[in-house]
């Protein structure tokens, strides 16, 4: 049984536009809910995160949603930059435990 | 300041051996957790250290175990390889358990 879904394997989205990556959880005992950026050949970059207690945290052209009623984040790139073609994970947290999904692929086009 | 670095970058081994994975957190950091990514996959909790004990751990048998060190370096010990067992194996370590992590870019691990 998964408990953090990336139902979405890969999308594209041009250069300048948004891109909304999605999540969805079903263990409501999460603490924490991160997201991280993977290169190939390397490890996941932490890039932002929220606390189960809030439901939007902004960083810069990143900006993570909580609906914890619907048991779904999301995560907003505005406006969205070539370099930013990558894995993006959604990852929950408790415990010290973190609890990864598949991934998606994004790939922004110039 | 150096972040997470795990060693080796690539290791080839044949079913029933064993292995040893080797990482060293960022400075500063005392936590360190491993995980098991399989292509395709999303990594897979392994287990976390923190002060030299094993603190959590996912859902994998038993040979698989680990160890800290005072300086808060941490081995992976896998016995008995399966063909299963072949996956990209990251470390990664934080401040405190509920922290964001720093990964290292992992050990490839192939049986044969």
């Amino acid at each position: 049984d998964q408990q953090v879904k990336q139902n979405s394997p890969s999308l594209s989205v041009q250069e300048g536009r948004i891109s909304i990556l999605n999540c969805d959880y079903t263990n409501s005992m999460f603490d924490y809910f991160l997201w991280y950026k993977k290169y190939p050949a390397e490890g996941p970059t932490f890039l932002i995160s929220i606390s189960s207690i809030k439901d939007k945290n902004e960083d810069g052209r990143f900006t993570v949603f909580l609906n914890k009623s619907a048991k779904h984040l999301s995560l907003h790139i505005v406006p969205s930059q070539p370099g930013d073609s990558a894995v993006y994970f959604c990852a929950a947290l408790r415990a010290g435990k973190s609890t990864f999904g598949d991934g998606t692929t994004l790939t922004v086009k110039p | 300041d150096a972040g997470v670095t795990q060693s080796p970058t690539h290791l080839i081994k044949t079913r029933g051996q064993q292995v040893t994975l080797r990482c060293s957190p960022k400075s500063g950091h005392d936590t360190v957790s491993w995980y098991q990514q399989a292509l395709g996959q999303g990594p897979q909790f392994i287990f976390q250290y923190y002060e030299e004990e094993e603190r959590q751990r996912g859902n994998f048998p038993d040979r698989f175990s680990g160890h800290q060190f005072p300086n808060y370096s941490s081995e992976l010990n896998v016995n008995a390889l399966l063909l299963g067992d072949s996956a990209l194996y990251l470390c990664a370590s934080s401040l405190s358990r509920n922290q964001p992590q720093h990964f290292g870019d992992g050990t490839r691990l192939s049986i044969l």
